[in-house]
């Protein structure tokens, strides 16, 4: 049972374009994790949040706890945007174990 | 500022091989972490460590076996390679347990 939901599995845009990815989950948590899978392979942290609201650079991530519902959000989006993006919650009763979502597989065309 | 670095990037195993993947990170961080990614799932742990001297598995331990002597290393054993191992491995650490991960690029893995 996969307790984290990301949609849309594949998203493909205009560039320019406001992006919305979405990731809910069925576990009580503490934080939530946002990250960034490049074409080749390599995986980048981009937020870690509890309530409310992110922003770095074009991206924002906003996360409502009661819901159990965050979102990933990119503005004027570009090619290079281009990525798998993925959500992550922390295991209830676990320090260090991560509950991951499939991903997003964004493509953005020039 | 190398991060993490794993070796090997690629590798081709045949059935009942072994082989040992490295993990080296070089900003001192506690936790490092060993993922297995397969097409259409999420990440899965395979083990961590919370630091020098200490192991502990994750959510799919069986097959594969870890070792941290070393502070900035964590190596990944795989003692009999089966093809169900087929996948692309992560590494990854961080200063505080599961905030702000650093990952390596990955090593892909086919086992024949």
């Amino acid at each position: 049972k996969n307790e984290v939901e990301q949609s849309p599995q594949n998203l493909t845009a205009q560039e320019g374009e406001f992006i919305t990815i979405n990731c809910s989950y069925s576990v009580g948590i503490s934080a939530l994790h946002w990250l960034q899978q490049h074409p080749g392979g390599g995986i980048v942290s981009l937020f870690m949040l509890s309530s409310g609201k992110k922003k770095h650079g074009r991206l924002i991530a906003t996360i409502n706890i009661q819901e159990k519902h965050s979102s990933l959000h990119i503005t004027a989006s570009h090619p290079r945007d281009s990525a798998v993006y993925i959500c992550a919650v922390p295991l209830p009763d676990s320090n260090y174990q991560l509950i991951w979502g499939a991903g997003t597989k964004l493509i953005i065309k020039p | 500022n190398a991060g993490v670095t794993q070796t090997p990037k690629f590798r081709v195993l045949k059935t009942g091989q072994s082989m040992t993947l490295l993990c080296a990170q070089d900003m001192n961080h506690e936790y490092m972490y060993w993922y297995r990614q397969d097409p259409g799932m999420g990440l899965r742990l395979i083990h961590y460590s919370v630091g020098e001297g200490t192991t502990a598995k994750g959510e799919v331990p069986d097959g594969y076996n870890v070792s941290r002597l070393k502070k900035q290393n964590f190596l990944l054993g795989l003692e009999s390679a089966a093809p169900s191992q087929t996948s692309v491995y992560f590494c990854a650490s961080s200063n505080r347990a599961l905030q702000g991960a650093f990952f390596g690029q990955g090593t892909r893995l086919t086992v024949v």
